[in-house]
């Protein structure tokens, strides 16, 4: 069955550091989204992408973070300095398409997540 | 923001019996809910949605119930196995012109004892 990957599974950098997680989504999707879970809270929506481009952020999302997708199957998230706050679990996930909500469906597919840690 | 919330942080069940998760909203613009399973050090998994023209959606020992008027919603597991034993997320989404993103609860512990 097709799943969602994600690299590395534990990334650990300094604060002020760049990171890049990276994820590849299941072949046939056309959305991309990035979620949190800081440690002990809920999974929060970071941000969406369609169409090679982002269609919808948090406000978490800010001039620090950037998302791309360089070729057909990685999807990417870097965070451009990093600080302790960042420190989190990061779930990329993918979905097939079409019409969401009442009229169609909605189903996201994770991957196992990145645990981030900023010393 | 506490626009999707699980008030139960935790729910202890014998193998065999009933488990009942609860999900509250206060978004009246939700019209499609999911339940992810998540074990540690894992990503959550798909269980099972609901769209909000349904009041009730069933898949093997999954049923998923969905109250509008209260904003509420369920999910019953029967027959509850020590398998089961995960944290269980509901999430909310609005549709129209939303690419899907999803509101989560806080999530509920199910422990299933044998």
């Amino acid at each position: 069955e097709p799943e969602v990957t994600q690299t590395p599974s534990h990334q650990v950098t300094q604060m002020g550091q760049e990171v890049i997680l990276r994820c590849v989504p299941i072949s046939n999707h056309l959305y991309f989204y990035w979620y949190r879970q800081i440690l002990g809270q809920k999974v929060e929506f970071l941000v969406s992408f369609y169409n090679n481009e982002i269609s919808e952020k948090s406000e978490i999302f800010d001039d620090q973070f950037s998302v791309e997708r360089p070729d057909g199957s990685n999807f990417t998230l870097k965070i451009r300095s990093t600080k302790l706050e960042d420190s989190a679990m990061y779930f990329c996930a993918s979905k097939r398409g079409g019409a969401s909500g009442s009229t169609g469906t909605n189903e996201q597919f994770f991957g196992p997540g990145t645990r981030l840690t900023v010393l | 923001d506490q626009q999707v919330k699980q008030n139960s942080p935790s729910l202890s069940v014998q193998e065999g019996r009933i488990s009942i998760l609860n999900c509250d909203y206060t978004n009246s613009m939700f019209d499609y809910f999911l339940w992810y399973k998540k074990y540690p050090a894992e990503g959550p998994t798909f269980l099972i949605s609901i769209s909000s023209i349904k009041d009730k959606n069933e898949d093997g020992r999954f049923t998923v119930f969905l109250n509008k008027s209260a904003k509420h919603l369920s999910l019953h597991i029967v027959p509850s196995q020590p398998g089961d034993s995960a944290v269980y997320f509901c999430a909310a989404s609005a549709g129209g012109t939303s690419y899907g993103k999803l509101t989560f609860g806080q999530g509920t512990i199910l422990t299933v004892h044998p």
